[in-house]
Protein backbone atom coordinates (compact mmCIF):
# COMPACT_ATOMS: atom_id res chain seq x y z
CA UNK A 1 0.00 0.00 0.00
CA UNK A 2 1.09 3.77 -0.16
CA UNK A 3 1.76 6.16 2.23
CA UNK A 4 -0.73 9.22 2.80
CA UNK A 5 0.28 11.81 1.46
CA UNK A 6 1.31 14.72 3.37
CA UNK A 7 2.46 18.62 2.96
CA UNK A 8 6.30 18.34 3.39
CA UNK A 9 6.30 21.71 5.97
CA UNK A 10 3.91 23.95 7.54
CA UNK A 11 4.15 26.77 10.12
CA UNK A 12 2.79 29.96 12.03
CA UNK A 13 3.40 32.53 14.36
CA UNK A 14 2.68 31.61 18.18
CA UNK A 15 -1.09 32.05 19.07
CA UNK A 16 -1.98 31.29 15.51
CA UNK A 17 -3.26 27.83 13.87
CA UNK A 18 -1.78 25.74 11.55
CA UNK A 19 -3.93 22.80 9.79
CA UNK A 20 -2.23 19.69 8.05
CA UNK A 21 -3.64 17.65 5.62
CA UNK A 22 -3.47 14.06 4.98
CA UNK A 23 -4.71 12.69 2.04
CA UNK A 24 -5.26 8.92 1.31
CA UNK A 25 -7.65 6.98 -0.76
CA UNK A 26 -11.40 5.43 -0.60
CA UNK A 27 -9.85 1.97 1.02
CA UNK A 28 -7.88 3.61 3.87
CA UNK A 29 -8.87 7.29 5.10
CA UNK A 30 -12.40 7.31 3.53
CA UNK A 31 -13.52 3.94 3.90
CA UNK A 32 -12.94 3.91 8.21
CA UNK A 33 -13.32 6.46 10.78
CA UNK A 34 -9.60 5.30 12.08
CA UNK A 35 -7.10 7.89 11.54
CA UNK A 36 -4.76 9.08 14.25
CA UNK A 37 -2.15 12.02 14.15
CA UNK A 38 1.27 11.95 15.97
CA UNK A 39 3.64 14.32 17.48
CA UNK A 40 7.14 13.82 17.16
CA UNK A 41 10.50 16.01 18.15
CA UNK A 42 13.56 15.05 17.16
CA UNK A 43 15.03 12.13 18.53
CA UNK A 44 11.70 11.18 20.43
CA UNK A 45 9.59 8.04 19.61
CA UNK A 46 5.84 9.59 18.35
CA UNK A 47 3.41 10.04 20.70
CA UNK A 48 -0.27 9.80 19.63
CA UNK A 49 -2.03 12.90 19.88
CA UNK A 50 -5.50 12.34 17.95
CA UNK A 51 -7.20 8.81 17.78
CA UNK A 52 -10.09 7.64 15.49
CA UNK A 53 -10.20 11.02 13.89
CA UNK A 54 -11.44 13.85 16.23
CA UNK A 55 -10.99 11.72 19.73
CA UNK A 56 -8.17 13.03 22.14
CA UNK A 57 -6.13 10.58 24.36
CA UNK A 58 -5.93 11.71 28.43
CA UNK A 59 -3.48 14.07 28.93
CA UNK A 60 -2.98 15.72 24.81
CA UNK A 61 -4.52 19.51 25.42
CA UNK A 62 -8.05 20.49 23.11
CA UNK A 63 -6.11 22.61 21.31
CA UNK A 64 -5.11 19.64 19.07
CA UNK A 65 -7.84 18.49 16.85
CA UNK A 66 -8.86 16.56 14.10
CA UNK A 67 -11.47 16.02 11.00
CA UNK A 68 -12.17 14.50 7.92
CA UNK A 69 -13.85 14.72 5.09
CA UNK A 70 -13.36 12.54 1.81
CA UNK A 71 -9.84 10.91 1.55
CA UNK A 72 -8.73 13.44 3.24
CA UNK A 73 -8.16 14.03 7.16
CA UNK A 74 -6.95 17.13 8.91
CA UNK A 75 -4.89 18.29 12.04
CA UNK A 76 -5.38 21.22 13.16
CA UNK A 77 -3.30 23.23 15.82
CA UNK A 78 -4.78 26.31 17.38
CA UNK A 79 -3.05 29.02 19.60
CA UNK A 80 0.54 27.33 18.29
CA UNK A 81 2.98 27.40 21.00
CA UNK A 82 6.89 26.87 20.86
CA UNK A 83 6.77 23.28 21.95
CA UNK A 84 4.28 22.47 18.97
CA UNK A 85 6.98 22.50 16.44
CA UNK A 86 7.60 18.79 15.53
CA UNK A 87 7.29 16.39 12.99
CA UNK A 88 3.35 15.30 12.73
CA UNK A 89 2.55 11.51 10.94
CA UNK A 90 -0.92 10.65 10.17
CA UNK A 91 -1.82 7.06 10.43
CA UNK A 92 -4.94 5.02 9.11
CA UNK A 93 -6.66 1.14 8.99
CA UNK A 94 -6.45 0.52 5.61
CA UNK A 95 -8.30 -2.55 5.68
CA UNK A 96 -7.62 -6.45 6.36
CA UNK A 97 -6.42 -5.48 8.99
CA UNK A 98 -3.38 -3.40 7.54
CA UNK A 99 -2.46 0.12 8.74
CA UNK A 100 -0.88 2.72 6.84
CA UNK A 101 1.27 6.18 8.05
CA UNK A 102 1.59 9.53 6.28
CA UNK A 103 4.56 10.95 4.95
CA UNK A 104 4.93 13.65 7.66
CA UNK A 105 4.73 17.56 8.14
CA UNK A 106 7.45 19.75 9.21
CA UNK A 107 5.72 21.93 11.92
CA UNK A 108 7.52 25.51 12.35
CA UNK A 109 6.76 28.03 14.73
CA UNK A 110 7.70 31.27 13.45
CA UNK B 1 1.47 4.02 33.77
CA UNK B 2 2.50 1.83 30.57
CA UNK B 3 6.07 1.22 29.48
CA UNK B 4 7.44 -0.23 26.84
CA UNK B 5 11.85 -1.28 25.80
CA UNK B 6 13.03 -2.25 22.77
CA UNK B 7 16.17 -4.28 23.29
CA UNK B 8 18.28 -6.47 20.98
CA UNK B 9 21.43 -5.96 18.52
CA UNK B 10 21.83 -2.80 17.08
CA UNK B 11 24.04 -4.05 13.87
CA UNK B 12 23.37 -6.73 11.65
CA UNK B 13 25.04 -8.28 8.98
CA UNK B 14 22.89 -8.79 5.51
CA UNK B 15 21.20 -11.51 4.36
CA UNK B 16 20.67 -12.43 8.71
CA UNK B 17 17.73 -12.07 10.95
CA UNK B 18 16.94 -9.62 13.23
CA UNK B 19 15.90 -10.02 16.48
CA UNK B 20 14.45 -7.78 19.01
CA UNK B 21 12.43 -7.53 21.87
CA UNK B 22 10.26 -5.17 23.57
CA UNK B 23 9.15 -5.36 27.54
CA UNK B 24 6.50 -4.04 28.76
CA UNK B 25 6.11 -2.99 32.37
CA UNK B 26 2.86 -1.19 34.44
CA UNK B 27 0.61 -3.45 32.79
CA UNK B 28 0.21 -7.33 31.63
CA UNK B 29 -0.20 -7.88 28.36
CA UNK B 30 -2.26 -10.81 28.44
CA UNK B 31 -4.91 -8.35 29.92
CA UNK B 32 -5.32 -6.99 26.57
CA UNK B 33 -4.21 -4.73 23.42
CA UNK B 34 -2.71 -5.84 20.61
CA UNK B 35 1.08 -5.47 20.52
CA UNK B 36 3.03 -3.74 18.02
CA UNK B 37 6.31 -3.42 15.93
CA UNK B 38 6.86 0.22 13.67
CA UNK B 39 9.82 0.72 12.04
CA UNK B 40 11.29 4.05 10.96
CA UNK B 41 13.95 4.71 8.24
CA UNK B 42 16.34 7.60 8.66
CA UNK B 43 14.68 10.61 7.74
CA UNK B 44 11.03 9.00 6.74
CA UNK B 45 8.18 8.50 7.67
CA UNK B 46 6.65 5.35 10.01
CA UNK B 47 6.06 2.11 8.74
CA UNK B 48 4.02 -0.48 10.65
CA UNK B 49 5.55 -3.99 10.67
CA UNK B 50 2.70 -6.04 12.32
CA UNK B 51 0.88 -6.79 15.45
CA UNK B 52 0.52 -9.77 18.12
CA UNK B 53 -2.40 -10.33 20.67
CA UNK B 54 -1.86 -12.51 24.25
CA UNK B 55 -3.85 -15.19 22.41
CA UNK B 56 -1.22 -15.67 19.86
CA UNK B 57 -3.78 -13.65 16.50
CA UNK B 58 -1.12 -12.00 14.17
CA UNK B 59 -1.41 -9.09 11.68
CA UNK B 60 1.29 -8.01 9.57
CA UNK B 61 2.09 -5.63 6.88
CA UNK B 62 1.21 -7.47 3.48
CA UNK B 63 4.97 -6.74 2.15
CA UNK B 64 6.92 -7.56 4.78
CA UNK B 65 4.74 -10.78 5.78
CA UNK B 66 6.90 -13.22 4.06
CA UNK B 67 10.03 -12.33 6.19
CA UNK B 68 8.26 -11.07 9.44
CA UNK B 69 7.39 -13.47 12.52
CA UNK B 70 6.19 -12.12 16.06
CA UNK B 71 6.04 -13.65 19.36
CA UNK B 72 4.95 -13.29 23.01
CA UNK B 73 5.73 -14.65 26.39
CA UNK B 74 2.99 -13.72 28.82
CA UNK B 75 5.28 -15.11 31.09
CA UNK B 76 8.50 -12.52 31.22
CA UNK B 77 5.31 -9.91 29.84
CA UNK B 78 7.23 -9.64 26.58
CA UNK B 79 6.90 -9.51 22.86
CA UNK B 80 9.22 -10.01 19.56
CA UNK B 81 10.42 -9.49 16.36
CA UNK B 82 12.15 -11.34 14.20
CA UNK B 83 12.87 -10.39 9.92
CA UNK B 84 14.79 -12.46 8.12
CA UNK B 85 16.92 -12.00 5.20
CA UNK B 86 17.57 -8.54 5.83
CA UNK B 87 19.23 -5.62 3.09
CA UNK B 88 20.53 -2.43 4.50
CA UNK B 89 16.76 -0.86 3.27
CA UNK B 90 15.89 -2.22 6.62
CA UNK B 91 17.93 -0.16 8.50
CA UNK B 92 15.99 1.63 10.29
CA UNK B 93 14.71 2.89 14.07
CA UNK B 94 12.61 0.19 15.47
CA UNK B 95 9.53 0.59 18.11
CA UNK B 96 7.12 -1.15 20.07
CA UNK B 97 4.10 -0.41 21.02
CA UNK B 98 0.71 -0.79 22.20
CA UNK B 99 -1.98 -0.99 19.57
CA UNK B 100 -5.64 -0.30 20.82
CA UNK B 101 -8.74 0.48 19.99
CA UNK B 102 -11.09 -1.27 17.56
CA UNK B 103 -9.36 -3.26 15.02
CA UNK B 104 -7.24 -2.21 16.22
CA UNK B 105 -6.29 0.81 15.25
CA UNK B 106 -3.94 3.31 17.30
CA UNK B 107 -0.50 3.27 18.49
CA UNK B 108 0.00 4.29 22.42
CA UNK B 109 2.39 4.62 24.04
CA UNK B 110 5.58 3.54 22.06
CA UNK B 111 9.14 2.83 23.27
CA UNK B 112 11.97 5.03 22.90
CA UNK B 113 12.73 3.24 19.70
CA UNK B 114 16.21 1.77 18.85
CA UNK B 115 18.36 1.63 15.67
CA UNK B 116 19.02 -1.51 13.55
CA UNK B 117 21.84 -0.88 11.15
CA UNK B 118 21.61 -3.40 8.18
CA UNK B 119 25.76 -3.41 7.50
CA UNK B 120 28.75 -6.26 7.16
Amino acid sequence: QSALTQPPSASGSPGQSVTISCTGTSSDVGGYNYVSWYQQHPGKAPKLMIYEVNKWPSGVPDRFSGSKSGNTASLTVSGLQAEDEADYYCSSYAGRNNFVFGTGTKVTVL
Amino acid sequence: QVHLQESGPGLVKPSETLSLTCTVSGYSISRGYYWGWIRQPPGKGPEWIGSIHHSGGTYYNPSLKSRVTTSIDTSKNQFSLRLSSVTAADTAVYYCAAHGGNYPNWFDPWGQGTLVTVSS
